[in-house]
């Protein structure tokens, strides 16, 4: 079975950095590239990041490109968001999905990052 | 505003059929598949059509999808209580690098 469980998030000042991580298992979390998505408190789902399955490629939305960073550990099954510059737009459920044909099938349960003062 | 388009909102009778339309561009929906989730309050999405119209197993055959152009939709015949919940279309975006959502649909069943 399939698995991805989020962990990291947290209540954070605004210009704050936070680390998110995802912890992969059930399938050959080398073979797959992933996604981060988020969605903010009663709206829709925003795609944040992928990542291809060797790390040779990374590519991210414009609304955080330049302060978040997704990289992975292959040895470890885990997926991570090093998020820094964090405004009160990043509040949202942040979520780790598997990539299948260029989109997410797979995904964790998401973790709440909250940027307040 | 989501690169791709779909009507805030559906509503249909139980029993009923409901279309929810997906309208995007060549640089999305016409060059890439299509997928379709549906996510209850508080959960996490769930993978509903993969590849236009293939459904992964668990799916109930009420749920089907089809692709045009730069538009695809999602049908759900038999409409029962259960499905009043959300719904995002998604695909690959070759001009923005990116996965693309649509700004989701949330279906009332009357």
């Amino acid at each position: 079975e399939v698995q991805l469980v989020e962990s990291g998030g947290n209540l954070v000042q605004p210009g704050g950095s936070l680390r998110l991580s995802c912890a992969a298992s059930g399938f050959t979390f080398s073979s797959y590239n992933m996604n981060w998505v988020r969605q903010a408190p009663g709206k829709g789902l925003e795609w944040v990041s992928y990542i291809s399955s060797s790390s040779s490629m990374t590519y991210y939305a414009d609304s955080v490109k330049g302060r978040f960073t997704i990289s992975r550990d292959n040895a470890k099954n885990s997926l991570y968001l090093q998020m820094n510059s964090l405004s009160d737009e990043d509040t949202a459920v942040y979520y780790c999905a598997r990539n299948r044909l260029g989109k997410p099938d797979y995904w964790g349960q998401g973790t709440l990052v909250t940027v307040s003062s | 505003q989501s690169v791709l388009t779909q009507p805030p909102s559906a509503s249909g009778t139980p029993g009923q059929r409901v279309t929810i339309s997906c309208s995007g561009s060549s640089s999305n929906i016409g060059s890439n598949t299509v997928n379709w989730y549906q996510q209850l309050p508080g959960t996490a999405p769930k993978l509903l059509i993969y590849s236009n119209n293939q459904r992964p197993s668990g799916v109930p055959d009420r749920f089907s999808g089809s692709k045009s152009g730069t538009s695809a939709s999602l049908a759900i015949s038999g409409l029962q209580s259960e499905d009043e919940v959300d719904y995002y279309c998604a695909t690959w975006d070759d001009s923005l690098n990116g996965v693309v959502f649509g700004g989701g649909t949330k279906l009332t069943v009357l």
